[in-house]
């Protein structure tokens, strides 16, 4: 069975500071990651995906996020956080061989930028 | 190009009722998939539809049921709501195998 872990409920980061969320992963096969950002009482925002190739993936909004096979992890990040980054975030995984599009998400993680 | 589309955005019901909560895919998006999102259980995958064909399944009872339309609108049920169901329900749609799913803002059910 496929599943990600996000460890940290919280993280706290200053404005202008990096950030990273983190990320790992159990699946059978080759993943399919993606990252989601949640607003208050809105739904989910695509930020990135992993399907193959580069290990660094470039996202929307200056998010970023590593895949690395061996820690089976896939860490968001951010060079240099803004306030307005403070949201809900999700990581998800998708089997790559069932073919069907059923996402299974990490139990999110909360971001504060603080002025 | 207009996103995923799901009405109502709020619903209030009593025990026992029934809802139908309603999704539009991004023009062109065949899957489309639904999640309960609660704060005790998280995200939870509902069911995938494709091309009016169920082709995956949550663990949720038989009382949660959807179907898709040839025009990939989709629909789901609750039947004999329970207090438990109270969530924020959402709608997916994506393209393809191994592409991003969109999601909607989401239906606010409040069972009282």
């Amino acid at each position: 069975a496929q599943s990600v872990a996000q460890p940290e409920d919280q993280v706290n980061v200053a404005e202008g500071n990096p950030l990273t969320v983190k990320c790992t992963y159990s699946v059978s096969g080759n993943p399919y990651l993606f990252w989601y950002v949640q607003y208050p009482n809105r739904g989910l925002q695509f930020l990135l995906k992993y399907i193959t190739g580069d290990n660094l993936v470039k996202g929307s909004y200056g998010f970023e996020a590593e895949f690395n096979k061996s820690q089976t992890s896939f860490h968001l990040k951010k060079p240099s956080a803004l306030v307005s980054d403070s949201a809900l975030y999700f990581c998800a995984v998708r089997d790559v061989n069932t073919g069907f599009q059923k996402l299974v998400f990490g139990t999110g993680t909360r971001l504060l930028v603080s002025p | 190009k207009a996103g995923v589309t799901q009405t109502p955005r709020y619903l209030i019901k009593t025990r026992g009722q029934q809802v139908t909560l309603s999704c539009s895919p991004i023009s062109g998006h065949r899957s489309v998939s639904w999640y309960q999102q609660t704060p005790g259980q998280g995200l939870q995958f509902l069911f995938e539809y494709f091309s009016e064909t169920q082709r995956n399944k949550g663990n949720f009872p038989g009382r949660f049921s959807g179907r898709q339309f040839s025009n990939s609108r989709s629909e789901m049920n609750v039947s004999t709501l329970e207090l438990g169901d109270s969530a924020l329900y959402l709608c997916a749609s994506s393209l393809e195998r191994g592409s991003e799913a969109f999601f909607g803002q989401g239906t606010r059910l409040t069972v009282v």
